[in-house]
This record gives C-alpha cells, structure tokens and sequence, in this order.
C-alpha cells in the first residue's frame, strides 16, 4: 500500500496564482484533514472532512477550498496565493474513530 | 475553540540526559496521541492514551495522561542521537478533529 500520497513535493507560486494540492490515500479511511506547518507553530488544521461528500473548517481555513467526492481523494484549492500561505501542507488520514492519523510526506509552498 | 499548549518549544540535551515534554489542553480531551517528525520528514504517531490517569511505556518512551485528561506528558529516558526530532502531541475533542500543540524540538549532542 501507498498509504497518503501528496502531490507536488515542492511548488513555487506566484502572488495570485491559483493551485491545488494533491492528497490520495488508499486505505479506505473515512477521515481526511489538513494541515499546514510553519515555524514555531506547529500543525494548524485547515479542513478536515469525515466522509465523502462532508467536510469542515479547522483553525485556519481562509483562502482554502476543499471537497471529498471520493473517499480516496481530498485535494485542497488556494484560490488566490498570497506570501502568508509559505508553508508546509501535510495530508493526513484515520479510519472512523479515535484512531491514529497516517501522514503524507508533504507538499513545500513558496509564494513570491 | 479547543486549544493545545506544548512547553518547552525546545530542548537540547546530552547524550544519557533525560528529556520531558509537557502538553495542556484547554479542554477535557476524549484522547490524547503522541507523533514524532523527523528533521524533514513528516509526524508519525508513536501512541495513544485514553483512560484518565493512564502510562504507557516503549522501551525508554513513558507516556503519562492526566487525571482530568486535559494535560500529557513524554518523557525519555537516557536520550540517544536517534531521539532528534519534533514531538507532537495532539488531542480529540470532537468528532473528527485532531487538535496539535507547537511540538517540541530535541536535539541530543552527542
């Protein structure tokens, strides 16, 4: 098993740019969430979701879109890049429940 | 909304010092789990603990609960260079959400 895949590893982006990021796992979990890294701040939630069709706002979602059509699937869409959005973005996903969360490697987000 | 405070933001030790690292919710927590991220890597959970007042060990690893499950503890014992790295905590709430503290960043010198 592949486990959570995010895709890019690295993306370089201007100011207003638009993109998304890429996370597919392939273990049939229900739970999918965002997160965004920076220094001294450790990982802030942007959105989660809990099943398809279902998601939710964290700590932190202004500027970022998301939707679950699929279970496998939760890409996560900033509209209109701005340099605050710098950061690393971790994918993260767990089976229903108060279970343990398996990452992704990580997508790193410069915005110039 | 629910908050998780995480001290010390870091810690650098001797190689056979003992370290500790201490998490605070501002909310009684359903669960509390523990990640560890390697410099350049990304959080991988090392454990979880539910019931009030529990411990559980790994080899040199003691986790420890609160009785009113609103605070957690790591700590390690004799730390080896193999222990570097960011330790999380993070706590459950509510259904779904997965709250983290600041981590805590370990550097052992050898």
């Amino acid at each position: 098993n592949a486990g959570v895949t995010q895709t890019p590893k690295f993306q370089v982006l201007k100011t207003g740019q638009s993109m998304t990021l890429q996370c597919a796992q392939d273990m049939n979990h229900e739970y999918m969430s965002w997160y965004r890294q920076d220094p001294g701040m450790g990982l802030r939630l942007i959105h989660y979701s809990v099943g398809a069709g279902i998601t939710d706002q964290g700590e932190v979602p202004n500027g970022y879109n998301v939707s679950r059509s699929t279970t496998e699937d939760f890409p996560l869409r900033l509209l209109s890049a701005a340099p605050s959005q710098t950061s690393v973005y971790f994918c993260a996903s767990n089976p229903r429940g108060n279970t343990e969360a398996f990452f992704g490697q990580g997508t790193r987000l410069t915005v110039v | 909304g629910q908050q998780v405070m995480q001290i010390p933001q870091y810690q650098h030790v001797q190689e056979g010092e003992d370290f500790t690292t201490y998490c605070n919710s501002s909310t009684t927590l359903s669960n509390i789990q523990w990640y560890k991220q390697r410099p350049g890597g990304h959080p991988v959970f090392l454990i979880q603990l539910v019931k009030s007042g529990e411990v559980k060990k790994q080899k040199r690893l003691t986790f420890q609960f609160g009785e009113a499950k609103k605070n957690s503890s790591l700590h390690i014992t004799a730390t080896q260079t193999t222990d570097v790295g960011t330790y999380f905590c993070a706590g459950r709430a509510s259904y779904g959400k997965l709250t983290f503290g600041q981590g805590t960043i370990l550097t052992v010198h050898p």
